[in-house]
């Protein structure tokens, strides 16, 4: 099946810095990939849903000067946390759509934030 | 506003047993319809989707899961679980027209042998 990776899996930074986590879809194009956060024991969350080429699009409550969001090309996308504090700790989940397939989303594994 | 309720949030099972889980949507227009399970320690993974035609599901390892409109539910099924049946299982609905998923908050099963 399609395959999406998350880099970095696991990234700790001190609070005031920023964090750039990549997704790229593997053996697929994606010309919408999406953006979640998960809390401990909690469901995912939708940031954003991020096209290929246009600005992304950020759900109620989400700070788009603090989760920068671009999509560069048709199998990455990138999230930057800027200037985290320890709030902003949590697990994000990145998937991506399958261009032909349309309706079907492919998640990555996913990368543990933790700020000091 | 468009919510997915999952009644169970944690189910003790022992192997063998039947296991349904419970999941409701709030969204009066056309869906789409999954399940996703999330093994300790990995990825999300699809078990199966509802997109139209037949509203019972097959998916993989033996889950299905039956739409009914009428009462806006999709809930999960297996006859017989297994220990490596272990994990967390996520229902999300997919409104007509939208690329977003909304998910439920999710339902940790735990199958012992």
């Amino acid at each position: 099946g399609a395959v999406v990776s998350q880099h970095p899996s696991r990234v700790i930074c001190k609070s005031g810095t920023s964090v750039k986590i990549e997704c790229r879809s593997l053996d697929f194009q994606a010309t919408t990939m999406f953006w979640y956060r998960q809390f401990p024991k909690k469901s995912l969350m939708l940031m954003a849903t991020s096209n290929e080429g246009s600005k992304a699009t950020y759900e109620q409550g989400v700070e788009k000067d603090k989760f920068l969001i671009n999509h560069a090309s048709l199998t990455l996308s990138t999230l930057t946390v800027t200037s985290a504090h320890p709030e902003d700790s949590s697990f994000y989940i990145c998937s991506a759509r399958d261009s032909l397939t349309a309706y079907e989303q492919y998640f990555g594994p996913g990368t543990r934030l933790t700020v000091t | 506003a468009q919510s997915v309720s999952q009644h169970n949030h944690h189910v003790i099972l022992s192997e063998a047993a039947s296991l349904e889980l419970g999941c409701n949507y709030s969204y009066g227009g056309t869906v789409n319809l999954f399940w996703y399970v999330q093994y300790p320690g990995q990825h999300l993974q699809l078990l199966l989707k509802y997109f139209s035609g037949d509203p019972l599901v097959k998916g993989i390892k033996g889950f299905e899961a039956e739409f009914i409109k009428s009462k806006f539910s999709f809930n999960l099924r297996k006859p017989s679980v297994q220990w490596s049946d272990t994990a967390e299982y996520f229902c999300a609905v997919q409104p007509g027209g939208y690329n977003k998923l909304i998910f439920g908050a999710g339902t940790r099963l735990a199958v012992h042998p």
